[in-house]
């Protein structure tokens, strides 16, 4: 079974650290794996995605993600934090369906990211 | 482009009854997905619609149920509520449905229905 692990609840950072945001995942075939953001009271944001190529994804407000084989991870980065970038974040990896063809988003419980000033 | 829009944005109905939430995805998609967000289970998927047919389903009781639209709009029924169905509902859309070359279409995401049920 295809499945996302997100194995800390609560990130806290200083403003200004670096932020990593932990994910690993497992599924079969090629991983299909993406980063999204969800502000309080909102919608999720698509940040970022990994199809195939460089291990290093960037995407947007300044995040980027690692993608790791061997270890089957999907961490998400940012050299610099903000305040503003306190969320909760959410790791998914794409489902495949009988066949192979295009199947739901399977998501992490979610990272709640708190930057303090 | 407009996002992905949901009506209404909040809902409180009781037990029992039943209640319709709309989407209208991004101009453009044809695949709409729904999602259920609770604090306890996470993020989980209901449905998946491409082309007005029901093209995935999550694990969730036949009390849930969608359908889409010529236009692509899409609607999903609850009916006789409970409790445990107080949650934001999330509607996305995307792309590309049934293709395994599209697989890395990302979902953008409406900004949810809060339904609470009491």
């Amino acid at each position: 079974a295809q499945s996302v692990a997100q194995p800390e609840d609560q990130v806290n950072v200083a403003e200004g650290n670096p932020l990593t945001v932990k994910c690993t995942y497992s599924v079969s075939g090629n991983p299909y794996l993406f980063w999204y953001v969800q502000y309080p009271n909102r919608g999720l944001q698509f940040l970022l995605k990994y199809i195939t190529g460089d291990n290093l994804v960037k995407g947007s407000y300044g995040f980027e993600a690692e993608f790791n084989k061997s270890q089957t991870s999907f961490h998400l980065k940012k050299p610099s934090a903000l305040v503003s970038d306190s969320a909760l974040y959410f790791c998914a990896v794409r489902a495949r369906n009988y066949g192979g063809s295009q199947g739901n988003l399977i998501f992490g419980k979610g990272t709640k990211l708190s930057v303090k000033p | 482009k407009a996002g992905v829009t949901q009506t209404p944005r909040y809902l409180i109905k009781t037990r029992g009854q039943q209640v319709t939430l709309s989407c209208s995805p991004i101009s453009g998609h044809r695949s709409v997905s729904w999602y259920q967000q609770t604090p306890g289970q996470g993020l989980q998927f209901l449905f998946e619609y491409f082309s007005e047919t029901q093209r995935n389903k999550g694990n969730f009781p036949g009390r849930f149920s969608g359908r889409q639209f010529s236009n692509s709009r899409s609607e999903m029924n609850v009916s006789t509520l409970e409790l445990g169905d107080s949650a934001l509902y999330l509607c996305a859309s995307s792309l590309a449905f049934g293709d395994r070359r599209r697989l890395g279409y990302e979902q953008y995401f409406g900004p949810g229905t809060r339904l609470t049920v009491t």
